[in-house]
Parts: C-alpha cells; structure tokens; sequence
C-alpha cells in the first residue's frame, strides 16, 4: 500500500497541528496504523497507534494527555493530533502501516512540522 | 520498555568491504511459542523515510538484496551488508515489535571510506 501524507506546517509554540495520512488504493494493510516521528538528525520515536477498523488507540507515555489519533474510514485516511506544541515538537512525522505480526511495512513519505515563535 | 543498543553509532567501509551493525536488547525478543525473533531491520538513505530490509531477525523483505543478511537471537542480532554498494549509504535501525511500545534502536550511520 502507498501511503500519502499532507503538507508541511509552520506553527506556533502552544498552538496544535493535524496531519493527515491517506492509503492509495483505497485501503491499508493489516490492522494498525502507526506515528512515528523524527526530530532533525534524530532517530526514530514511536508515537502511537490507531486500529484503522475499530478506531481503538494506543500511545506512549511522553505523549499522553497531547495526543489524538483518528480515522475516517470513509475516505481511508487517518490523522494525527498533537496539542499544546513545543519547539522540540519540530520533527518530520512518519504515518506508517503494520504487517500482520507486527514489523512495519510501509512508511509514508513524512509530514515536517516546524514551531517556532 | 525495551531499549535497543546499536554500535557503533557510525563506520565507514570500503566499496565491496563488509559492514557490521550490532543491535543489543534490555530483554530477549524471542517468542518461544512459534520460534521467532520479533526484531527488524530499516535503513534510512538520506532525505528518505525508513524501509523496511529484514523482519523475523533474518527474513529479507521482498526485493533486498542478499547482500543484506540478518543474525543472532534472543538479545543479541547483527545486520551484515556483504559487499558495501555506493546506494548502502545510509542510516540503519533495528526494531522490535515484541511487546508495545515499539522501540528503535538509535542508528548506525553507514558511509564510504
């Protein structure tokens, strides 16, 4: 499954940004949609997951209480919600889907976030 | 949560040389029931997102080159790249998906010499 990202944003420290994340073909593969992010010449941080079926969530710790994840299975998107944004909240966020045992299979291709005041 | 200890953090290879990437992990990813190391392999070119190489610890995602080839078990696992290719320059992560969260290991930086 190709996975299609929306574009860069620019915003404000405490502000709160969405990105979306759309599988092409209609569909994506297995159960699980995941976040992951990375912050410049960082490594990668899982974020969270959303069940794309049932809507079901998980995140991690550093996230919580800042986090939202959703879907639309209409149009076979889903989205990311991060509030109350900081300068280090500037990372290029990854959607990403889950083969069936757990490994992630395709990456989509990044949405940069950007706050700065 | 899991945390994986890749090193070195960068190496620089020849052409046609060998490349070693180690990955070690706070806890065994070995599932006992169905024999299976739940770690991956990802190499990130530059300007690139992640891609997938190796899952099950060893099983080449389709379309890898065999140059690729991954080993070890339980808390311990290498990545090796036989014959390091101008294209092998980048930076390559392991992964677990044994328990949620899922977790990375920091990188290993992969140049020519």
């Amino acid at each position: 499954v190709q996975l299609m990202q929306s574009g860069a944003q620019v915003t404000k420290p405490g502000a709160s940004v969405k990105v979306s994340c759309k599988a092409s073909g209609d569909t994506f593969s297995g159960y699980y949609v995941h976040w992951v992010r990375q912050a410049p010449a960082q490594g990668l941080e899982w974020m969270g997951r959303i069940n794309h079926r049932g809507g079901g969530t998980n995140f991690a710790q550093t996230f919580h209480g800042r986090v939202t994840m959703t879907r639309d299975t209409s149009t076979t998107t889903v989205y990311l919600d991060l509030n109350s944004l900081r300068p280090d909240d500037t990372a290029i966020y990854y959607c990403v889907t889950e083969a069936q045992w757990g490994w992630f299979d395709s990456w989509g291709p990044g949405t940069l976030v950007t706050v700065s005041s | 949560d899991i945390v994986l200890t890749q090193s070195p953090a960068s190496l620089a290879v020849s052409l046609g040389e060998r490349a070693t990437i180690n990955c070690k992990s706070s806890q065994s990813v070995f599932f006992t029931s169905n024999n299976k190391n739940y770690l991956a392999w990802y190499q990130q070119s530059p300007g690139q997102p992640p891609k997938l190489l190796l899952y099950w610890a060893s099983t080449r995602e389709s379309g890898v080159p065999d140059r690729f080839t991954g080993s070890g078990s339980g808390t311990d696992f290498t990545l090796t790249i036989s014959s390091l290719q101008p294209e092998d320059v980048a930076v390559y992560y392991c992964q677990q998906y044994y328990e949620t969260p899922p977790t990375f290991g920091q990188g290993t930086k992969v140049e020519i010499k």
